[in-house]
C-alpha cells in the first residue's frame, strides 16, 4: 500500500506571505500527486495536481513541486488571501492499477488579514 | 445534478440502528469511491466500485460496513449495528475513468453521529 505523511498539520501565515506544505510518500510506483482543499463543513476539491514527468506545475499562485527520487512533493501558494484559508490535503495513488488514493492527514492553514 | 449528490446530510443513530447512506455519482462516472472521515483526519478509504463490480472493499472496518452499487451509478453504503466509533463523515466520490491519475469529484458527505 501507499503510506503518505503530511507537514505540518497547522500553518498560520500573515496575508500576503507564502504558504508550504510538505508531503512524502511510501510507493517509489505512484505517479499522479494530487491537492486537495477542503473548507470548513464543504467537500474537498482538486486545486492542482502534478504526474510524475514533470517536476513542476504552476497554475497562478498555487505550484506544486516533486522530486520523485527523495520521494516528496510540495504545495506552495503566493500571496495568501483570507480566502486561502482551510484545509489542504496531499494524496498518493495505491499502484494497483487503479486509484485507490491514500491521503494525508491534512494542514490546516490560517491567512491573517 | 451536476456533481455528486449525498444523501443525508447528516444523520443521527442511536448506537445498534442499522443506517443506509446515499451517493449519486456523476453520471456516466465509471469509477466510485466512499471514504470516512474522522473529525480533524483525513479521508480514509473504505471502498471502491467499478460499474457495478466491487474491486476493493479492503478499507471496510468490519463486516457490519456492507456497500452496494447494483445497476452501475447509484450506491448506498449501509452500516448494521452503529457503534460509537462509526460517527464520522462519509463521503463519497466517483472519478470519470478507471485510471488513478483522474481527479475525485466529492460529494459533500454525510455527518453521522452515533449516540
Amino acid at each position: 500500500g501507499e503510506n503518505v505523511e503530511q507537514h505540518p498539520s497547522t500553518l498560520s501565515v500573515q496575508e500576503g506571505d507564502s504558504a508550504v506544505i510538505k508531503c512524502t510518500y511510501s510507493d517509489s510506483a505512484s505517479n499522479y500527486f494530487p491537492w486537495y482543499k477542503q473548507e470548513l463543513g464543504k467537500r474537498p476539491q482538486l486545486i492542482i495536481d502534478i504526474r510524475s514527468n514533470v517536476g513542476e506545475k504552476k497554475d497562478q499562485r498555487i505550484a506544486v513541486t516533486l522530486n520523485k527520487t527523495a520521494k516528496h512533493f510540495s504545495l506552495h501558494i503566493t500571496e495568501t488571501q483570507p480566502e486561502d484559508s482551510a484545509v489542504y490535503f496531499c494524496a498518493a495513488p495505491y499502484s494497483g492499477g487503479y486509484q485507490k488514493v491514500t491521503f494525508g492527514t491534512g494542514t490546516k492553514l490560517q491567512v491573517i488579514p | 445534478g451536476a456533481g455528486v449528490s449525498q444523501s443525508p446530510r447528516y444523520k443521527v443513530a442511536k448506537r445498534g440502528q442499522d443506517v443506509a447512506l446515499r451517493c449519486d455519482p456523476i453520471s456516466g462516472h465509471v469509477s466510485l469511491f466512499w471514504y470516512q472521515q474522522a473529525l480533524g483526519q483525513g479521508p480514509e478509504f473504505l471502498t471502491y466500485f467499478q460499474n457495478e463490480a466491487q474491486l476493493d472493499k479492503s478499507g471496510l472496518p468490519s463486516d457490519r460496513f456492507f456497500a452496494e452499487r447494483p445497476e452501475g451509478s447509484v450506491s448506498t453504503l449501509k452500516i448494521q449495528r452503529t457503534q460509537q466509533e462509526d460517527s464520522a463523515v462519509y463521503l463519497c466520490a466517483s472519478t470519470q475513468g478507471s485510471s488513478y491519475n483522474s481527479p475525485l469529484h466529492f460529494g459533500n458527505g454525510t455527518r453521522l453521529t452515533v449516540t
